[in-house]
């Protein structure tokens, strides 16, 4: 069983939706959570991080369940622009870090 | 600023060459890591290094591989010998104390014939 994983997707959504990825740890180790966002060909990059009070950042919304060790990213009035693959991270208090396989998301004129 | 910079960009090399692949993590940083990128197996975190020490090498695959940092500015990955199933993007990143945000160098995309 992988320390992170997330569904594959394919995401394919219209301009406008709200889509949600979810993503589950097995380390109950893990301290600090991120979503990163890869386009395709590219590096990742950093989108948020993910705080147990859940924060926002304007059309995104992360989410974490310590209980359930569980997170989501919720993405509002979806943009062609959000079309990537989106990476569900862990990372320890040793800095090890986990990457979940990634989301691929596709959103449609 | 620059950000991580990785060279080569890609580097084709056939079956039991050595290949080295270079990192310069960003100024200022302490944090420098080194993953894989497959279809196949996704982002895989081979070895970490903090103020130019390794401390978590569990995600190198076998002995052909090896990471150094000699200096704060500077880290090679090497495959000897480089087998077809080590093509791969490599990438390097890196990060400061906090470890919030690793940032990423564009990756070396390597083909093993």
């Amino acid at each position: 069983r992988k320390e992170v994983e997330q569904d594959p997707g394919p995401f394919n959504v219209p301009e406008g939706a709200t889509v949600a990825f979810n993503c589950t740890y097995s380390n109950s180790a893990s301290q600090s959570f991120f979503w990163y966002r890869q386009d395709c060909r590219k590096e990742p990059k950093l989108l948020m991080s993910v705080y147990s009070s859940g924060n926002e950042d304007g059309r995104f919304t992360a989410q974490l369940n310590r209980a359930s060790q569980y997170i989501s990213l919720l993405i509002r009035d979806s943009k062609l622009s959000d079309s990537a693959t989106y990476l569900c991270v862990a990372k320890t208090g040793g800095f090890k870090t986990i990457f979940g396989a990634g989301t691929r998301l596709f959103v449609k004129a | 600023d620059a950000g991580v910079i990785q060279s080569p960009r890609h580097e084709v090399t056939e079956m039991g060459q050595e290949v080295t692949l270079r990192c310069k993590p960003i100024s200022g940083h302490d944090y420098l890591f080194w993953y894989r990128q497959t279809m196949m197996r996704g982002l895989e975190l081979l070895i970490y290094f903090n103020n130019n020490v390794p401390i978590d090498d569990s995600g190198m695959p076998e002995d052909r591989f090896s990471a150094k940092m000699p200096n704060a500015s500077f880290s090679t990955l090497k495959i000897q010998p480089s087998e077809p199933r080590d093509s791969a993007v490599y990438f390097c990143a890196s990060t400061g104390t906090s470890g919030d945000t690793q940032y990423f160098g564009p990756g070396t995309r390597l083909t093993v014939l």
